[in-house]
């Protein structure tokens, strides 16, 4: 089966740098996910790592390690309306299943 | 482009009833995919469905709930007698294909409350 490890919680303030680990145990691993989600609305990707090394969008960036089965979500210039759950979530099964992890909330204060 | 859309937004069952919950994708995707979201947990896979094929069912309870994708109109997650454990938010999501690196596109989800 697979495994997720993530932060129940992280709080940090407006402007500031956050980092959202993940830890994984899995196997036929074909990358790593991340989806935010706001009051227990829709799910919504931000980023996909296949392999090692950092992905960059805007103030979100990824990260991989597949040989520690880590990643990281990093989010920059922390704004008040990021503050939500983020989800690492595996992806297995040819690449079409997902397993996610428990979650990470984020309070972002002022 | 409307997104994925599942309705309805909130049931409410009695125990015993049936719950019917839909899901359409979005326009272009022909992979569809169930999760089930209990408080303050991540979302559990339940089944993977393209055009008139369950893919992957191995998430799914081997009573009472089926799931179908039909050649024409939504995709259908079914639950039977409900019970009060099935109470949890239902998301569907679609892809345009096989492969998470597309991203998977949710919908808004069915709250199911079972009373």
């Amino acid at each position: 089966g697979q495994s997720l490890e993530q932060p129940s919680e992280v709080t940090a303030v407006e402007g500031a740098i956050v980092q959202i680990n993940c830890t994984y145990q899995t196997s036929g691993f074909y990358g790593l996910s991340w989806y935010q989600q706001h009051d227990g609305g829709a799910p919504t990707f931000l980023s996909y790592n296949a392999l090692d090394g950092l992905e960059e969008t805007g103030r979100f960036s990824s990260f991989l390690s597949r040989s520690d089965s880590y990643g990281y979500l990093l989010l920059q210039e922390l704004q008040m309306k990021d503050s939500a759950s983020y989800f690492c979530a595996v992806a297995t099964g040819g690449g079409n299943k997902l397993t996610f992890g428990t979650g990470t909330q984020l309070k972002v204060e002022l | 482009n409307a997104g994925v859309m599942q309705n309805p937004r909130h049931l409410v069952r009695r125990r015993g009833q049936e719950a019917r919950l839909r899901c359409s994708p979005m326009k272009g995707h022909s992979h569809v995919y169930w999760y089930r979201q209990l408080p303050e947990e991540g979302l559990k896979f339940m089944v993977y469905l393209q055009k008139e094929n369950i893919i992957d069912e191995s998430g799914m309870p081997k009573e009472r709930f089926s799931a179908e994708f039909p050649k024409e109109g939504p995709s259908i997650l079914r639950i039977q007698q409900v019970v009060r454990g099935d109470s949890a938010a239902y998301f569907c999501a679609s892809s345009p294909g096989q492969g998470s690196n597309y991203g998977y596109t949710f919908g808004s989800g069915t709250r199911l409350t079972v009373v």
